[in-house]
């Protein structure tokens, strides 16, 4: 496809519920980003991917947060045992990992994630 | 730390009016440093990027942003805003190395009167 692109858009669980996001980037790119918005702590980095390791993964908030990516493509974010405060917009980003950083992350249009 | 401050939760203007939206980053060195725009719904769409040379930056849809080094500020500018610019405006900062963590500030709400 031509962009980034996310499923579900929207994603309703009861808490104590899994839930698994999945992303597809722009093809070709080698980076991947994941990205939380939520009303209080505004948009927070998560995890990066740089092919299908991880070298960052400072901003999971918790173990209950997982994520993969394999063959450096489609990349799965999984919330165990969801709380109430996991509600938010999980944004993924892809950017072709150009010399030094200096190259454009792609958003989707996210995953809006809702536990009641 | 790196962070990024936008002093504006919300801003209002007259369609055809100036805009001038502000972000102050704090970074130990030169940041990369990005402006997103998100309307209703949608996910977030490059407006600009600095990384470096001419601190002027042209971006899309007619904006342009000036980074000032001395005042560790990359404001964002349009001499005429249309109502289709109504959304939220994110500035960034990006680490300089292999890859873009990206740091966002909390936003700045744009609301265009008639």
């Amino acid at each position: 496809g031509a962009g980034v692109s996310q499923s579900p858009s929207n994603k309703v669980t009861e808490k104590g519920k899994d839930v698994e996001l999945r992303c597809d980037p722009i093809s070709g790119h080698t980076a991947l980003y994941w990205y939380r918005q939520s009303l209080g702590q505004g948009l927070e980095f998560l995890i990066y991917f740089q092919g299908n390791s991880a070298p960052d993964k400072s901003g999971l908030p918790s173990d209950r947060f997982s994520a993969e990516r394999t063959g450096g493509s489609v990349s799965t974010l999984t919330i165990q045992r969801t709380q109430q405060e996991d509600s938010a917009v999980y944004l993924c980003a892809s950017s072709p990992q150009l010399a030094g950083g200096t190259d454009t992350q792609y958003f989707g249009p996210g995953t809006r994630l809702t536990v009641l | 730390a790196q962070s990024v401050t936008q002093p504006d939760i919300h801003i209002t203007v007259s369609e055809g009016a100036s805009l001038e939206l502000r972000c102050n980053y704090s970074y130990g060195a030169t940041p990369y440093l990005f402006w997103y725009v998100q309307s209703p719904g949608q996910g977030l769409q490059l407006l600009l990027k600095y990384f470096s040379g001419d601190t002027l930056v042209q971006g899309i849809k007619g904006f342009e942003a000036e980074f000032k080094r001395s005042q560790s500020s990359f404001n964002l500018r349009k001499p005429s805003v249309h109502w289709s610019d109504a959304a939220e405006y994110f500035c960034a900062v990006g680490a300089r190395g292999g890859y873009n963590k990206l740091i966002f500030g909390a936003g700045t709400r744009l609301a265009v009167h008639p």
